[in-house]
């Protein structure tokens, strides 16, 4: 069975400073990587995707993540926290081959703080 | 971008009643799917749909739960008998069906047990 942890269930950083959401995933195939952000009072939308091709995967909004096989991980990244970050994100996965369900991570809320 | 639409926002029930989910999905996606979010938990898979029947379902959906897609356009989630554990956040997602594609959820229906 696949599965993600999310180290941290809440992170604050300073307007400006750099994001890093963690993500670590379980999976016995190599498996296909998401990272999704839920807004207040919004539905889930996602940032960006890892499928295979380039590890290093650049999304919307700024963020990008890389896959690192070696470590299991798969951390959000940006250079420059924006007021307008602050949300929850949340890292799932899917099988590759599968259909198109998710299994997802608890979660990290962001906090940006001016 | 197309969007996946869920009726109502917010529905608030006694317990021991009914209550019927709606989603409308992406119109050319084959895969449905619900998901829920208990306050302050993660995001959890429910339900999968395809051709007309279920072809996933976790420990969770038993047999209070049913999904249906009466018409075509719409996609249902029916909770029987609802029970206090009940309340959540229910997302609805559709999908083309390739696991290297995202999911496209709707804005969740917030369910209040009382």
């Amino acid at each position: 069975a696949q599965s993600v942890t999310q180290l941290g269930s809440h992170v604050s950083v300073s307007e400006g400073a750099l994001v890093l959401l963690r993500c670590n995933y379980s999976s016995s195939v190599p498996p296909y990587l998401f990272w999704y952000v839920q807004y207040p009072n919004q539905g889930l939308q996602l940032l960006l995707k890892y499928t295979s091709a380039a590890t290093l995967v650049k999304g919307i909004n700024g963020f990008e993540a890389e896959f690192k096989k070696s470590e299991t991980s798969f951390h959000l990244t940006k250079p420059s926290a924006h007021m307008r970050d602050a949300a929850e994100y949340f890292c799932a996965v899917s099988e590759p081959g599968g259909y198109q369900k998710v299994t997802f991570g608890t979660g990290t809320k962001l906090q940006v703080i001016p | 971008e197309p969007e996946v639409t869920q009726t109502p926002s917010h529905q608030v029930t006694q317990m021991g009643q009914e209550v019927i989910l709606r989603c409308v999905p992406i119109s050319n996606h084959l895969y449905f799917y619900w998901y829920r979010q208990i306050l302050g938990q993660k995001v959890e898979f429910l339900v999968s749909f395809y051709n007309n029947e279920i072809s996933e379902k976790s420990e969770i959906f038993d047999d209070q739960f049913s999904v249906e897609r009466p018409d075509g356009s719409n996609f249902t989630l029916k909770i029987r008998s609802t029970k206090l554990e009940d309340s959540a956040m229910y997302f609805c997602a559709s999908g083309a069906g390739n696991s290297n594609e995202k999911l496209f959820f709707g804005s969740g229906t917030q369910l209040s047990v009382l």
